[in-house]
């Protein structure tokens, strides 16, 4: 049974770039797509967007268009969330999932908590 | 973009009662696809409830979901300790795929 494991807490400088990583476990990616959502400290889930990794198409979420970048790595089984120009708005949990079409998004990694400070 | 609307913010009830907790969508929600996430502290979500009504793997069946169109329903008909978390409704049927803003069931 696949699990998702991403990479470890990142502290990052505002206007810098993240990039984290999502790796299959136990499995491939096979023909599922990758979503992204972040969780601000006490907040709710939000939807970043998707990348299907056998094909490389990503779509993103509207409020994240320009400075969100997804990619993956289909010989690895890895998928990767780059955020450019970080800002404090930007501190959060950041959760891959297995994004299928019927079931929704099933597993998901344990998270990765980036935190934006000078 | 689908906006999800969960009530009540909060529910506070005991083990054992029944728990009822509401998602209620701005435009009819597609194909029914409508899924339930728990999420405890320090912990991502797992999926309950996908397809409006079906149970995940492993899910318990006192965890049960209804509904169709724009008002959706879980339902845990016996609480147990361990169900005292933040639950989640979504849509993946539109893009952007959207959730609703939580309900905390908490201990009464």
């Amino acid at each position: 049974q696949v699990q998702l494991v991403q990479s470890g807490a990142e502290v990052k400088k505002p206007g810098s770039s993240v990039k984290v990583s999502c790796k299959a476990s136990g499995g491939t990616f096979s023909s599922y797509a990758i979503s992204w959502v972040r969780q601000a400290p006490g907040q709710g889930l939000e939807w970043m967007g998707r990348i299907i990794p056998m094909v490389g198409i990503a779509t993103y979420a509207q409020k994240f268009l320009g400075r969100v970048t997804f990619t993956a790595d289909k010989s690895t089984s890895i998928a990767y969330m780059e955020v450019s120009s970080l800002r404090s708005e930007d501190t959060a949990v950041y959760y891959c999932a297995r994004d299928d079409d019927l079931l929704g998004f099933d597993p998901w990694g344990q998270g990765t908590l980036v935190t934006v400070s000078s | 973009e689908i906006v999800l609307t969960q009530s009540p913010g909060t529910l506070s009830l005991s083990p054992g009662e029944r728990a009822t907790l509401s998602c209620r969508a701005s435009h009819i929600v597609s194909s029914s696809y409508l899924a339930w996430y728990q999420q405890k502290p320090g912990q991502a979500p797992r999926l309950l409830i996908y397809g409006v009504s079906s149970r995940a793997t492993g899910i318990p069946d006192r965890f049960s979901g209804s509904g169709s169109w724009t008002d959706f329903t879980l339902t845990i008909s016996r609480l147990e300790p361990e169900d005292f978390a933040v639950y989640y409704c979504q849509q993946y049927g539109s893009s952007p795929i959207t959730f609703g803003q939580g309900t905390r069931l908490e201990i009464k």
